[in-house]
């Protein structure tokens, strides 16, 4: 099975501020990686697929980079509207989550 | 638009059954992969099961094989899951999502907005 780590757990920062995020995988999955965005209490919502390819509506302040084990979501300029936590999941072999990132305001 | 709506969810007690529906509509619904995903309260996500469109193959978290049982009634834009032999840890809100591919695997493009089993006497 392909595990997932993803670091740091938690984030703090300011509105503005440019925040990057970690997921690694326990063995190669080349770009088969999502990410998704969740706020308490709401459904996950797609932001990334294919490592690197912005879902439709997700705003250009999203980045993500990667390939093999490490990748990266980055998020150029936090808005207001950034503050929650954020999954990779990999879909080279089934489906694993990794433990989320939380961002969360300074 | 594309929706996904969970139904089926509620209390049951440790070693009981209940079946979980999803009526999707604005897409194609027997084109696309389906799957379900969980997560306990206050947790992370969890995948528990997906199905191809064709049905053909269907797949399984091993913390429920045997357990949990994935169908879909194309004709009616349903999809299902089973849960049987359930356990206070199975406790969680159940999102069902829509798969997407463009080659390759698929992940989940459209979620519902979740149904709550809760396992406990």
């Amino acid at each position: 099975d392909i595990q997932m780590t993803q670091s740091p757990s938690t984030l703090s920062a300011s509105v503005g501020d440019r925040v990057t995020m970690t997921c690694r995988a326990s063995q190669s999955i080349s770009n088969w990686l999502a990410w998704y965005q969740q706020k308490p209490g709401k459904a996950p919502k797609l932001l990334m697929y294919q490592a690197s390819t912005l879902a439709i509506g997700v705003p250009s302040r999203f980045s993500g980079s990667g390939s093999g084990t490490e990748f990266t979501l980055t998020i150029s300029s936090l808005q207001p509207d950034d503050f929650a936590t954020y999954y990779c999941q990999q879909y080279n072999s089934f489906w694993t989550f990794g433990p989320g990132t939380k961002v969360e305001i300074k | 638009e594309v929706q996904l709506v969970e139904s089926g969810g509620g209390l049951v007690q440790p070693g009981g059954s209940l079946r979980l529906s999803c009526e999707g509509s604005g897409f194609d619904f027997k084109n696309y992969a389906l799957g379900w995903v969980r997560q306990a309260p206050g947790k992370g996500l969890e995948w528990v099961s997906s199905v191809p469109y064709s049905a053909v193959n269907t797949y399984y978290a091993d913390s429920v094989k045997g357990r949990f049982t994935i169908s879909r009634d194309n004709s009616k834009n349903t999809l299902f899951l089973q849960l049987s032999s359930l356990r206070v840890d199975d406790t969680a809100v159940y999102y069902c999502a829509k798969g997407h591919s463009e080659g390759g695997g698929y992940w989940f493009d459209s979620w519902g907005q979740g149904s709550l089993v809760t396992v406990s006497s």
